[in-house]
């Protein structure tokens, strides 16, 4: 459903740095992940993908880890750059029945990079 | 490559007025086909999916419709617009019920 609350967490770094976003789910069938990165006045961009079998998975400058035992997602991002500011989102979908793996999102994180 | 499209950007319609809203997708065929709505500041809320022409489930009872005339053609309806129906609308397209969404560039609605 919709998320509540007009604060989204923030996370503000230095370019450079690396970043953590952190995302915790509810449902412990769920069983594919997604990291999406919006900017203002724009639709999401996919990111990075994880599926329940995996714990890591590598991208360009990402990272997505999965800790299904504590039901935490997190999406790290090497030397943060100004262009990586952002909200992003986490996705959680359930794959098989009649559901149609629809997407649930979090509430969202902003990022943002100081030169 | 697949591409997706969404029209108007921005939409500004009076309280009682009806809505059409398009989306288009293009590359790939029998897609699944989402609109979601951003309250702003807040998370996506799922309004309606297609997984084919003139198959649409409903997720939260609301003032909007939708239909799928053609494969690639997702249509967002309002025969009279409310206040609370302003937001960001997006529509979105995946290649199977367990694959990732990739979303249009999105419609501000504002009704006054």
């Amino acid at each position: 459903g919709e998320s509540v609350g007009l604060h989204l967490p923030t996370l503000s770094v230095q370019e450079g740095d690396n970043s953590i976003i952190n995302c915790a789910y509810s449902n412990s069938a769920s069983d594919y992940f997604i990291w999406y990165k919006q900017e203002s006045g724009k639709g999401p961009q996919f990111i990075i993908d994880i599926r329940s079998n995996m714990d890591k998975r590598q991208g360009q400058r990402v990272t997505v880890l999965l800790n299904k035992t504590v039901k935490h997602l997190s999406l790290q991002i090497a030397a943060t750059q100004p262009g990586d500011s952002a909200v992003y989102f986490c996705a959680e979908n359930i794959s098989g029945g009649t559901s149609y793996g629809k997407l649930t999102f979090g509430q969202g994180t902003i990022l943002t990079v100081h030169p | 490559s697949q591409t997706i499209h969404q029209w108007p950007a921005t939409l500004v319609q009076p309280v009682g007025s009806p809505l059409s809203l398009e989306c288009t997708v293009e590359g790939t065929s029998n897609p699944n086909l989402y609109w979601y709505r951003q309250a702003a500041g807040r998370g996506l809320q799922l309004l309606f999916y297609s997984v084919g022409i003139g198959q649409i489930s409903s997720e939260v009872p609301q003032n909007l419709s939708a239909s799928r005339p053609q494969d690639r053609q997702f249509i967002l309806s309002s025969k009279k617009l409310l206040l609370s129906d302003s937001g960001f609308y997006l529509c979105a397209w995946s290649a199977g019920h367990n694959e990732k969404l990739f979303f249009g560039s999105g419609t501000q609605l504002s009704v006054l």
